[in-house]
């Protein structure tokens, strides 16, 4: 079962509120991933975890928190949202650790459509 | 400075035909080159994938070529179909944590 589920596929946020967005993996993979996704654009890593290690992207260092009670669950804060935020979030585990080159063999879950009013 | 590049932003091609998809890279550190497909809506998918110890890995209709002299790799889908309209994105690893995406290649089969 290669299943990277998302909750929930869909979210309404006003601006200036918070969003919380979650992630579970049933695959014990050690390393989970969250990206943005905007329309004709690339997917954007936003950050991840490799096991209890956060890892954040400089250029989006403050406007995203992560944590990650155990192996299956990985959620994403945004504290304030703005419009800029309306995105599809994608969130990815892989088996491999930093360094091992596994990493690169990344499963992708159904994603969560943000859209901030 | 965008390490990974795809060209055609889009292509069109009739039902039968191969499409080509080309991908290039900046960095020589970069051993893993996966292809993900993604169709509206829907979250990218892992279509094939090559490492550098290879110059060729091919799945079904699928066919990735790889040349690691002029960093560049190529993605073949012969006998395109109709269904294999979707965006594809070429992204490479260099046994790092960070996938590195292109642009992506709006793929259309007409009919």
């Amino acid at each position: 079962d290669t299943t990277v589920k998302q909750n929930p596929r869909y979210k309404l946020a006003r601006v200036g509120k918070p969003v919380n967005l979650i992630c579970s993996q049933t695959m014990n993979h050690d390393t989970m991933y969250w990206y943005q996704k905007k329309p004709n654009q690339a997917p954007k890593l936003l950050l991840f975890y490799y096991d209890k290690i956060l890892n954040r992207e400089a250029d989006t260092f403050e406007k995203f928190q992560s944590s990650r009670p155990n192996n299956s669950f990985c959620s994403l804060y945004i504290g304030s949202a703005g419009l800029e935020y309306s995105a599809m979030y994608l969130c990815a585990s892989s088996r491999g650790a930093p360094g091992t080159g596994g990493a690169g063999e990344q499963y992708f879950g159904p994603g969560t459509r943000l859209t901030v009013l | 400075q965008q390490q990974v590049r795809q060209s055609p932003q889009s292509l069109t091609v009739w039902e039968g035909e191969t499409a080509i998809l080309n991908c290039s890279y900046e960095d020589s550190t970069f051993d893993y080159f996966p292809w993900y497909r993604l169709f509206p809506g829907e979250s990218p998918a892992l279509l094939i994938a090559i490492r550098p110890v290879s110059n060729k890995k091919e799945d079904g209709r699928f066919t990735i070529f790889f040349n690691k002299r002029e960093k560049k790799l190529s993605l073949h889908i012969t006998d395109s179909q109709p269904g294999d309209s979707a965006t594809y994105f070429c992204a490479a690893n260099n046994a790092g944590a960070k996938l590195t995406f292109g642009g992506g290649t709006r793929l259309t089969v007409r009919p």
